[in-house]
């Protein structure tokens, strides 16, 4: 079956510590994108890549690092710069824009790595 | 934008009711338009899509409605169950162009037995 893999499902990061959440789909989709949730809110963009080797900046991109080496993986670290770091984070990926004979143009999003500070 | 700081605004609804979850959207030239479920600890999960020349779309139990006048999105949920308490999420795009999904803020959903 087709979908998108994020793992681990619960990390814990020190003090002062780079983590990196893995995100990967196997959907051949071109697009990938990285969101934070906090308690009782929405989807905050952090990242996101169109095209291998290419991404962009979201709204909370600060104390973040991503990268985009191969279409199926789109992994994040969460460096010591982000200074609030606990949260639910999600990655979903989409076939780019365009794409006429596709009807759904939405998200496939995985099923999310709660990180929290200890 | 972002909504920092911001709680999910909340619906209750009693267990067999319908339920109806409004949303806003901000972009006139949006074309396409989500609604997204997401259960407590999990990924958002799609449920219906509408294009803008479209001002409804039934699904099973969930009916759509798109007023583009006052850029408007409703999700309507018919005969509500337990399994329906979630986070829904309305979410807003131009298929032209590769666009990002915008996403609004969630309306937190509880079914009262």
């Amino acid at each position: 079956d087709g979908g998108i893999t994020q793992s681990p499902k619960y990390l814990f990061r020190k003090e002062g510590q780079n983590v990196t959440l893995s995100c990967e789909q196997n959907l051949n989709h071109d697009a990938m994108y990285w969101y934070r949730q906090d308690p009782g809110q929405g989807l905050r963009l952090i990242y996101y890549s169109q095209i291998v080797n290419d991404f962009q900046k979201g709204d909370i991109a600060e104390g973040y690092s991503v990268s985009r080496e191969k279409k199926e993986s789109f992994p994040l670290t969460v460096t010591s710069a982000q200074k609030n770091p606990t949260a639910f984070y999600l990655c979903a990926s989409s076939a780019a824009g365009g794409r006429w004979l596709r009807f759904y143009y939405g998200y496939t999003f995985g099923s999310g790595t709660r990180l929290t500070v200890v | 934008g972002e909504s920092v700081g911001l709680h999910l605004p909340t619906l209750s609804v009693q267990e067999g009711d319908n339920s109806i979850i409004n949303c806003a959207y901000s972009n006139s030239a949006s074309d396409y338009f989500i609604w997204y479920k997401q259960e407590s600890g999990k990924g958002p999960q799609f449920i219906i899509d509408i294009r803008s020349n479209m001002d409804k779309r039934q699904g099973q139990r969930v009916t759509v409605l798109l007023n583009k006048t006052v850029k408007h999105l409703s999700l309507q949920i018919a005969a509500t169950q337990p399994g329906d308490s979630a986070v829904y999420f309305c979410a807003e795009t131009k298929i032209q162009g590769a666009q990002k999904l915008v996403f609004g803020q969630g309306t937190r959903l509880t079914i009262n037995p």
